[in-house]
């Protein structure tokens, strides 16, 4: 079964570091996300991508935050100057058609992310 | 108002007991809907999708109800490996989630 794969799943890094987390979608998916999850806390939407394009981004997604596609089949999320705030998981999510539609978002497994 | 929101629970329910989930949402405009479980420490992972006429999937059954913008969520027979935290979502154009509620069965 096609899954989306995230890498590290964990990375620690200190306050003030670049961290940049890495996303493999399903491949013929077209749609594609990052969430953020703090520990205790509800899933969080950060931003959506589409067509090599920023469709949508939260409040949370501020200059600090950036998102990519470099090639063909990496989805990358990058955090400039990370602060103690950032620590929380971080899920990517794919889906197959336009955000309007009956159609579920695949998510990875997370990459955990802890700023110390 | 919050874009999703959900019963605060938790709920905490013998084996066998029949559950049931409330989720309310605030943008009219909003097009399709989902319920997801998240175990955890783990991702969200899709349960089922609601449907306008209600749908049901083996001991769960989903209901929406446009009009009152409600959505849902019955488990009937509850399992220990129902427990988890039930995640209401909604797709604006993109997912927006709910706070969850989270459920454990006991034996």
């Amino acid at each position: 079964e096609p899954e989306v794969t995230q890498t590290p799943s964990h990375q620690v890094t200190q306050m003030g570091q670049e961290v940049i987390l890495r996303c493999v979608p399903i491949s013929n998916h077209l749609y594609f996300y990052w969430y953020r999850q703090i520990l205790g806390q509800k899933v969080e939407f950060l931003v959506s991508f589409y067509n090599n394009e920023i469709s949508e981004k939260s409040e949370i997604f501020d200059d600090q935050f950036s998102v990519e596609r470099p090639d063909g089949s990496n989805f990358t999320l990058k955090i400039r100057s990370t602060k103690l705030e950032d620590s929380a998981m971080y899920f990517c999510a794919s889906s197959e058609t336009a955000g309007w539609g009956n159609t579920e978002a695949f998510f990875g497994q997370g990459t955990r992310l802890t700023v110390v | 108002r919050k874009e999703v929101e959900q019963d605060p629970g938790p709920f905490n329910v013998p084996e066998g007991a029949t559950v049931a989930f409330n989720c309310t949402y605030s943008n009219s405009a909003s097009q399709s809907f989902f319920w997801y479980r998240q175990d955890c420490r783990k991702e969200p992972k899709l349960l089922m999708s609601v449907y306008s006429s209600g749908n049901e999937d083996g001991r769960f059954t989903a209901q929406l109800n446009r009009a009152s913008q409600y959505i849902s969520l019955l488990i009937r027979d509850s399992k220990l490996s129902d427990s988890a935290t039930y995640l209401c979502v909604v797709n604006i154009g993109d997912m927006r989630f709910g706070a969850g509620t989270r459920l454990t069965v006991k034996p």
